[in-house]
């Protein structure tokens, strides 16, 4: 089966501009979740959904970070505008199931540079 | 918010032999997973020990859980080159159980040829 997309692979913007990401979960995968990833830390979970709806998002800078899945299937992150520390690497996981049991599958991620 | 620091942050060994690798948590707990990621795969899923197991094994993978310190241990026998990669726990459930997992720092494994 297809995994989990993401695009764009690289990107490199200054401060105070505006970036997005998408996401394409695995098909019939109700879950989907972003990630943040600084370099040399484990993920951090930033928002969560539940087909269309936001089940977590307490770690989500709002002033800056907005996300929306509003079909139920892909999803896009933005930043707006971003800072120099928002440098990371962006991941997308989904799972079939609204439980931390449930196997995460993820995506190869977007690698985030800001200058 | 994380979980604690991989223990060994990093660990560099040869082919053949065995590597174990540490975590702590600070949250109650259902389950904790353990994950790799490497630059060609990105992260995968490796095996889930939940909280009322103490030990789990899957192929050339150990997994432990003492869940009254808080700890788990992965061990990976008869490393292989291809085992070079960062491994991360990650930790779910807890008193909301909506999915959500809370990755440690990892542990950054180097096995040489």
């Amino acid at each position: 089966e297809a995994g989990v997309a993401q695009s764009p692979r690289y990107k490199i913007i200054e401060k105070r501009q505006s970036v997005a990401f998408w996401c394409n979960p695995i098909s019939g995968h109700a879950t989907l979740y972003w990630y943040q990833q600084i370099l040399g830390q484990g993920p951090k979970l930033l928002i969560q959904f539940q087909n269309n709806g936001v089940v977590d998002d307490s770690q989500l800078p709002k002033d800056r970070f907005s996300a929306e899945r509003l079909k139920g299937v892909d999803s896009t992150l933005k930043i707006q505008p971003a800072k120099l520390e928002d440098s990371a690497v962006y991941l997308c996981a989904s799972s079939f199931l609204k439980v931390s049991y449930n196997e995460q599958f993820f995506g190869p991620g977007t690698r985030l540079t800001v200058l | 918010s994380q979980q604690g620091e991989g223990d060994p942050q990093a660990l560099s060994i040869q082919e053949g032999e065995n590597a174990t690798m540490n975590c702590s948590y600070k949250t109650s707990i259902n389950n904790l997973q353990w994950y790799r990621q490497n630059s060609g795969r990105g992260l995968v899923h490796l095996i889930l020990i939940r909280s009322n197991e103490r030990e789990k094994h899957s192929g050339r993978l150990r997994v432990t859980l003492d869940t009254s310190k808080k700890s788990s241990s992965l061990l990976i026998t008869a490393s292989r080159a291809a085992d070079t990669a960062s491994y991360f726990c990650a930790t779910g459930g807890g008193s909301s159980n909506t999915g959500k997992l809370i990755f440690g720092q990892g542990t950054t494994l180097q096995v040489k040829p």
